[in-house]
């Protein structure tokens, strides 16, 4: 099992350009996410998804857009990039249980200019 | 909500001397603790974790307490080696909730 990947793993872009992130699990987990990660700000919930076709706003969901349109795929979309977006990126995924541990991706490093 | 404070930020350790990083959190009905360790450039990893059952839990050189009363929870990792280097997140979440509040990192640094 490949667990949870990310594509791309870095980019650049200008600000006003706009971008999709894409975030695939292969554990047929039921709950994914979306998190920044931010110098001294730990990690930072953006957007979450609880199944196929369903998404929620975290704690900073501003300038971003996402969908799940297939259970085991959560993008993340970026309008109009800013520079306040350059962050790394991460996706996790958790099943029901006790205690949803939850599975990283890698990261996306995203730089805004 | 639930608020979760963790220290210290940066902790800088000798191999093998012991670590011990803090977690306090403001939810009493928070009753899942798990503990993630980030190496660089990756995503993070469970490496432990604790329910609120149970005071405290061990795994080779690292292990959870937790204090229901005082609300805190605290890792300690014995013997530490420079692969131990990495920034570690705890991270509180209430029965039933799927969506847990991480604290903001401890950056471990043990030098050889």
């Amino acid at each position: 099992n490949a667990g949870v990947t990310q594509t791309p793993k870095f980019r650049v872009l200008k600000t006003g350009q706009s971008m999709t992130l894409l975030c695939a699990q292969d554990m047929n987990h039921e709950y994914m996410y979306w998190y920044r990660q931010d110098p001294g700000m730990g990690l930072r919930l953006i957007h979450y998804s609880v199944g196929e076709g369903t998404t929620a706003k975290g704690e900073v969901p501003d300038g971003y857009n996402v969908s799940r349109l297939k259970k085991q795929n959560f993008l993340l979309g970026l309008e109009s990039a800013a520079p306040s977006q350059t962050s790394v990126y991460f996706c996790a995924s958790s099943a029901p249980g006790l205690g949803y541990e939850q599975y990283f991706g890698p990261g996306t490093r995203l730089t805004v200019t | 909500g639930e608020n979760v404070e963790q220290h210290p930020s940066t902790l800088s350790v000798q191999e093998g001397d012991s670590a011990v990083i803090k977690c306090t959190y403001s939810d009493s009905a928070s009753n899942y603790f798990p503990w993630y360790k980030q190496e660089l450039g990756k995503g993070p990893q469970l490496i432990i974790d604790i329910r609120s059952n149970v005071g405290e839990k061990k795994d080779q050189r690292i292990a959870v307490t937790l204090n229901k009363t005082a609300k805190h929870f605290s890792l300690h990792i014995t013997e530490t080696q420079p692969e131990d280097s990495a920034v570690y997140f705890c991270a509180a979440s209430i029965a039933g909730s799927y969506i847990p509040t991480f604290g903001r990192g401890t950056s471990l640094i043990v030098h050889p």
